[in-house]
């Protein structure tokens, strides 16, 4: 069964300075990867997803996350944070079509962005 | 076209009481996923239809919980009896099966008094 971890419930920056969202996952199969970010008050949508493509996945916004299988690892990336990007930040894995797509989420990482 | 929707948005009801949870995924969307959402917490996987399959129900928590799905259209989510630690937002969300992106509707908050 897969399972997600994402390390550190809350991140702060400041604008300007490199985002780094960790996230490891387990999953028994080649995963399919995401990653999906929550502004206040609003619904959750997709940031960018590793569907076993390129190990380099560009997404909205400026943010990238690399798949690294030796580590388990799909970290989320964004050289220089803005203002904007304050927001929750989930991790997901899923099993693709071998699993049935059923989708396992991270505890989220609440992003904070100072001035 | 329209994304996903959920109603109602938002429920209170008294413990005890049942609730009926609805969603209506994107068109052509062949599988639905609920997921539950306590406050300041992560995404709990609940429920996940894909097709005409059986439906994968590994993650909901009781019996007090369940869901159906007409063919590849609306589902609901009933909760039966009530009770206090039911109080969170329900999400549900559709996906293309080969695609596996999830475009999640605005969410349900449910709370039980």
């Amino acid at each position: 069964a897969q399972s997600v971890t994402q390390l550190g419930s809350h991140v702060s920056v400041s604008e300007g300075a490199l985002v780094l969202l960790r996230c490891n996952y387990s999953s028994s199969v080649p995963p399919y990867l995401f990653w999906y970010v929550q502004y206040p008050n609003q619904g959750l949508q997709l940031l960018l997803k590793y569907t076993s493509a390129a190990t380099l996945v560009k997404g909205i916004n400026g943010f990238e996350a690399e798949f690294k299988k030796s580590e388990t690892s799909f970290h989320l990336t964004k050289p220089s944070a803005h203002m904007s990007d304050a927001a929750e930040y989930f991790c997901a894995v899923s099993e693709g079509n071998t699993g049935g797509f059923k989708t396992i989420f991270g505890a989220g990482t609440r992003l904070f962005v100072k001035a | 076209g329209a994304g996903v929707s959920q109603s109602p948005s938002n429920k209170v009801t008294e413990k005890g009481k049942d609730v009926e949870l609805r969603c209506d995924p994107i068109s052509g969307h062949t599988a639905l996923y609920w997921y539950r959402q306590r406050l300041g917490q992560g995404l709990e996987f609940l429920i996940y239809f894909q097709g005409n399959s059986a439906p994968d129900k590994s993650g909901l928590p009781s019996d007090r919980f369940s869901a159906e799905r007409t063919g590849e259209s609306v589902s609901t989510l009933t909760i039966q009896r009530t009770q206090q630690e039911d109080s969170a937002v329900y999400l549900c969300a559709s996906s293309l099966a080969t695609g596996g992106e999830q475009y999640f509707g605005p969410g349900t908050r449910l709370t039980v008094t």
